[in-house]
């Protein structure tokens, strides 16, 4: 099982992007990179996930180097709505190796 | 999207009653659903996978008879917590898994938990 590293929190001022970065070191060939948003008293929901390169989609991009041991959710021109803890988790997506969630990162959008 | 609920949202009981907490998913199957608990300012814990006519795959740690999964059918888990006592207190998040090429999970809204 894979192991991330976040950085406990982020501030932000609204309208910039903010990048976050996620380390795992440990990845297996087979492990897909996911990405998690959640607000206080409210279940985690799905941003977005990726193998390598880059993904995009209508809320985020997730960029992959190509030795994959890190990502990064960019999240563009972040507003006070966005402000979230948000997890990356990494497993081979067979229902068991991708449910470990790290310390998180929080987000604070500043106006 | 998958929709998975709920029910109830928060609960407040006495200590040493038991607490049922329903997982359904609303517009899919789903043959595993997964169980967290998530105490203030911390992370999500895995407590339990729950298998659909099977038993559950408890984490280490977590106390199976005390917290008690039932996974009657393909779109209903249930976890019951038994003589609950204030440390149970905490917020209850359950998942359920879409089967596709990337096995997606999709996660209830949680229910908070507190015991008096």
């Amino acid at each position: 099982l894979a192991k991330t590293t976040q950085p406990i929190s982020m501030d932000s001022y609204e309208g910039q992007e903010v990048n976050i970065t996620c380390s795992h070191n440990n990845i297996a060939t087979n492990d897909y990179i996911t990405w998690y948003q959640q607000f206080p008293s409210q279940g985690p929901r799905f941003i977005i996930q990726g193998y390598k390169t880059k993904v995009t989609n209508e809320v985020a991009s997730l960029f992959i180097p190509a030795d994959r041991k890190s990502s990064t959710l960019s999240l563009p021109r972040v507003s006070l709505s966005d402000t979230a803890v948000y997890y990356c988790l990494v497993g081979d997506n067979t229902g068991a190796n991708n449910l470990f969630f790290g310390t998180g990162t929080r987000l604070t959008v500043i106006p | 999207g998958a929709v998975v609920s709920q029910h109830p949202s928060r609960v407040i009981c006495k200590s040493g009653t038991s607490v049922k907490i329903e997982c359904r998913s609303l517009d899919f199957q789903a043959t595993t659903m997964f169980w967290y608990r998530q105490f203030p300012k911390q992370s999500l814990m895995l407590m339990a996978t729950s298998n659909e006519g099977s038993k559950a795959t408890y984490e280490q740690g977590v106390e199976k008879d005390k917290f008690l999964i039932n996974h009657a059918s393909l779109t209903l888990s249930t976890l019951t917590v038994t003589s609950a006592h204030p440390e149970d207190s905490s917020f209850y998040i359950c998942s359920a898994e879409l089967a596709s090429s990337y096995n997606e999970q999709f996660f209830g809204p949680g229910t908070r938990l507190t015991v008096l």
